[in-house]
């Protein structure tokens, strides 16, 4: 099992440009996320996905859409993209339901707006 | 919202001393207390959680005790080695949070030998 993977790892974008970063899980959790992670900051919450068709805003969503394709998929956008959207990127999934469990990241995607 | 404060920001412990890292939350209702481990250029894992009907839990090296009236919970690793530099995030969630985390700014320990 590859367990979550996400690409790209790597990218670097001009201000405006327009990227997806692309998430999928072979584990047959239902709940799926995006963090973004800045030096200091810890890992912050962007949106998140409790079930297949459902998705909610985190901490930080502004700048940021997502889309649950099927129970694996889930896909950050970013439609025009700001340098303050630098950061690296972590998807992460999990069984959890109401009263928590262990989330599973993926390898991070490293994303810089210049 | 929940709020997780975490200390110190880093940490240097010689090998074999033992280290300890704190973590205060805002939210009374929180329930869940998991810690994750991130190397460096890697994804966090988790290595210890805790739920707030315990009051401390042990995995060989590492336990965590969690104090749900002055609402800190904290880390301990015992006997460290080279090995377990890294940063360290403690997090927290509230029941129907389906799996939402608010994590601390992480710890950065290092192991000197």
């Amino acid at each position: 099992n590859a367990g979550v993977t996400q690409t790209p790892k790597f990218q670097v974008l001009k201000t405006g440009q327009s990227m997806t970063l692309q998430c999928a899980q072979d584990m047959n959790h239902n709940s799926m996320y995006w963090y973004r992670q800045d030096p200091g900051m810890g890992l912050r919450l962007i949106y998140y996905s409790a079930s297949e068709g459902t998705t909610d805003k985190g901490e930080v969503p502004n700048g940021y859409n997502v889309s649950r394709l099927n129970k694996r998929e889930f896909s950050l956008r970013l439609e025009s993209a700001a340098p303050s959207q630098t950061s690296v990127y972590f998807c992460a999934s999990s069984e959890a339901d109401k009263i928590g469990g262990e989330l599973f990241f993926g390898e991070g995607s490293r994303l810089t707006v210049l | 919202g929940e709020n997780v404060e975490q200390h110190p920001s880093t940490l240097s412990v010689q090998e074999g001393d033992s280290a300890v890292i704190k973590c205060t939350y805002s939210d009374s209702a929180s329930n869940y207390f998991p810690w994750y481990k991130q190397e460096l250029g890697k994804r966090p894992q988790l290595i210890i959680d805790i739920r707030s009907n315990v009051g401390e839990k042990k995995d060989q090296r590492i336990a965590v005790t969690l104090n749900k009236t002055a609402k800190h919970f904290s880390l301990h690793i015992t006997e460290t080695q080279p090995e377990d530099s890294a940063v360290y995030f403690c997090a927290a969630s509230t029941p129907d949070s389906w799996g939402k985390l608010q994590f601390g700014a992480g710890t950065q320990v290092v192991v000197t030998p």
